[in-house]
């Protein structure tokens, strides 16, 4: 079935570091793949969405590409703020089928960045 | 701004009861979901609905039910609530296939069952 994987559950960065954090998915659809962002207390918020590969999204300091022929997914953030310590999750979308608008996330990457 | 309220916020249930979790979106959405957030799983879609009158199972429907009445509102209903039914959950709203491609979510409800 369509999954994405994201193999790091915990990154922890000092204040201006360079975030990187890699998924990979998979499905035999036309994917739309997003990263969504949960800060505490509250929901996940889209922070950006790719709908064609090797295109970038770019929002908020952050920049994802995909690579179809590696099925990877990652998200970069040149120097990363205290602000920015939240949940992390790669998203896998249709849009192109007329789908359902059913969201896959994946498990999540909890990013603590230290002062 | 895009907004969904859920409610109650916290939620204490004792096992075999019935708990309802309300959610109310602004937005004026067709789709609204419900999903459920676990460590280790992520979120997990539980039920789903294009409009009013309309519910869809999702990945992990067993033991939920969904009732959509009106655009604005979905709920989600636990007729005989069990602790494997502690968690949080999430409703979201979205218009899929639009431009905005986008799902709103609330602030979530954290369920304990007793």
């Amino acid at each position: 079935g369509d999954s994405v994987t994201q193999m790091q559950g915990q990154v922890t960065l000092s204040e201006d570091d360079f975030l990187f954090i890699n998924c990979t998915y998979s499905t035999t659809w036309y994917p739309t793949l997003f990263w969504y962002v949960q800060y505490p207390g509250e929901g996940p918020q889209l922070l950006l969405k790719v709908t064609t590969a090797n295109n970038k999204g770019i929002s908020r300091g952050f920049e994802a590409t995909y690579d179809k022929g590696t099925t990877s997914f990652h998200l970069q953030k040149a120097s990363v703020q205290e602000s920015d310590s939240a949940v992390y999750y790669c998203v896998l979308g249709d849009l192109l089928t007329g789908n359902t608008g059913k969201l896959i996330f994946g498990l999540g990457t909890t990013l603590q960045v230290q002062p | 701004e895009a907004a969904v309220t859920q409610s109650p916020r916290n939620k204490v249930a004792v096992t075999g009861g019935k708990v309802t979790l309300s959610c109310n979106q602004t937005n004026n959405h067709n789709n609204m979901y419900w999903y459920r957030q676990d460590t280790g799983h992520g979120l997990r879609l539980i039920h789903y609905s294009y409009g009013a009158g309309s519910t869809e199972k999702g990945d992990i429907p067993d033991g939920y039910k969904a009732s959509r009445p009106s655009q604005e509102n979905f709920s989600l209903i636990l007729e005989l609530a069990t602790p494997s039914q502690t968690s949080v959950y999430f409703c979201a709203s979205g218009d899929w296939g639009t431009s905005q491609n986008t799902l709103y979510f609330g602030a979530g409800t954290r369920l304990s069952v007793l």
